[in-house]
């Protein structure tokens, strides 16, 4: 059964840090990986998808990276501002309209 | 503006009540998704929808039932069989092209 596993749990930084939040599935057949930021008591918002042809993708601040052959996904944010504080959520699996989610990395960033 | 409603916001129910939780999309998406999302867990796939009057269970379904009659709708009841149903409960749809999934702001449902 796939599981998805982020790491760290949880950060907090102080404005300005670059960051990397990994994100770790037990198959390493990932269809489509998917990362998403929320808010508390909000929806999830889309941040970045990673199509089954590719190996990143980039968003302003954003990019994210997929190694399919290791399963492992990581999200880089650039130059981290109080606002990127939230719960970032990675997403994937082997079923292309299926996603199987990781628990989240709850990032906070002081100024 | 195209996007996802969930309504409503917060609901409250006695136990043994079932509850309908709308979820309505003007994205013109064929896909659509029910998720739990529980303290501490990642979200839970309930029931999925690819096309109008087929779905799906998912991994949780017991306790839940869904219609989808048409293609921007896709009502949720949670139904008194399901015994812990205190939850924040997200809707969401798709294309059938990227598989991309577009999020609702979700419903949060207290059981007493």
């Amino acid at each position: 059964k796939q599981e998805v596993t982020q790491i760290p749990a949880a950060l907090s930084v102080p404005e300005g840090e670059n960051l990397v939040l990994n994100c770790s599935f037990t198959d390493s057949a990932i269809y489509n990986l998917q990362w998403f930021r929320q808010d508390p008591g909000k929806g999830l918002t889309s941040l970045l998808l990673i199509q089954s042809s590719q190996r990143e993708q980039t968003s302003g601040r954003l990019n994210a990276s997929l190694d399919k052959s290791s399963g492992r996904s990581t999200l880089y944010i650039a130059a981290s501002q109080p606002g990127d504080s939230a719960t970032y959520l990675c997403a994937g699996g082997p079923y292309t309209d299926k996603l199987i989610f990781g628990t989240g990395t709850r990032l906070q960033v002081f100024p | 503006d195209g996007g996802i409603t969930q309504s409503p916001k917060y609901l409250f129910r006695k136990e043994g009540q079932n509850v309908t939780l709308s979820c309505e999309q003007n994205l013109n998406h064929d896909a659509m998704y029910w998720y739990r999302q529980d303290p501490g867990q990642g979200l839970r796939l309930i029931y999925y929808s690819q096309i109008v009057n087929d779905f799906q269970k998912g991994d949780i379904a017991e306790g839940y039932s869904v219609s989808r009659e048409k293609k921007e709708s896709f009502p949720l009841t949670v139904t008194s069989a399901q015994k812990n149903p205190t939850a924040f409960y997200l809707c969401a749809s798709g294309t059938g092209v990227s598989y991309e999934q577009y999020f609702g702001p979700g419903t949060r449902l207290t059981v007493t």
